[in-house]
């Protein structure tokens, strides 16, 4: 089944403690991002890749980093969180990039807590 | 910047009855523009996309219209059941990513 997983799904951690929240996608596409959304604000693109070793920040890049060492796998970093990062994060996937000319397949979203 | 308005942001309707979502963008200069569902804590789940080139997508109950020149897309959903319940996002396709609107939250009665 095509598909976009992320792990955890759920995650409370405290101010300043190092986290990751993994993304994987079988569909063998090209482009991947992070999104993260909040009420009031929508959704809001963290980091997006066009390849391998390729990425790029999007609107709010501020506290997190990525990186795309394979094809299938884009994982999101926050180094220090802090109480606003609190927020449901989503990773998508498309053949294209920005979903060109296909859709962008969405995970089913990572709620993250920082106290 | 692209900028992406939906309209209205909740809506509330009896069911069976026809209703329309409103869409508006900012830059006309899109791939395309694409309607996703999204259910309470849940991902999205893409319901149609319209390409640049297109004026409308039709999916069940479901259809959207793309007015580029304008800025516009409507969704209009045919015959409204309560499991339409949801909030519907419309972006729209630049050169590597996609803008989205804040969503309409749409929630059908019995």
């Amino acid at each position: 089944e095509a598909q976009v997983t992320q792990n955890p799904r759920y995650l409370i951690t405290v101010t300043g403690k190092k986290l990751t929240v993994t993304c994987s996608q079988n569909m063998n596409h090209e482009y991947m991002s992070w999104y993260r959304q909040d009420p009031g604000l929508g959704l809001r693109q963290i980091y997006y890749s066009m390849n391998v070793e390729v990425t790029d920040k999007g609107d709010v890049p501020e506290g997190y980093k990525v990186s795309r060492k394979e094809k299938r796998n884009f994982p999101l970093i926050l180094e220090s969180p802090s109480p606003n990062q609190t927020s449901l994060y989503f990773c998508a996937s498309s053949i294209n990039p920005g979903g060109r000319t296909d859709t962008q397949y969405f995970g089913p979203g990572t709620r993250l807590t920082v106290l | 910047k692209q900028e992406v308005t939906q309209i209205p942001a909740a809506l509330s309707v009896p069911e069976g009855e026809n209703l329309v979502l409103n869409c508006s963008f900012t830059d006309s200069a899109i791939y395309n523009l694409q309607w996703f569902r999204q259910d309470p804590g849940k991902g999205l789940t893409s319901l149609l996309l319209i390409q640049s080139s297109q004026r409308e997508q039709t999916s069940g109950r479901l259809n959207a219209s793309l007015d580029k020149s304008s800025g516009r897309s409507t969704l209009y959903i045919a015959a409204s059941q309560p499991g339409d319940s949801a909030t519907y996002l419309c972006a729209v396709s630049g050169y590597s990513t996609l803008t989205f609107g804040k969503g309409t939250m749409l929630l059908v009665s019995p």
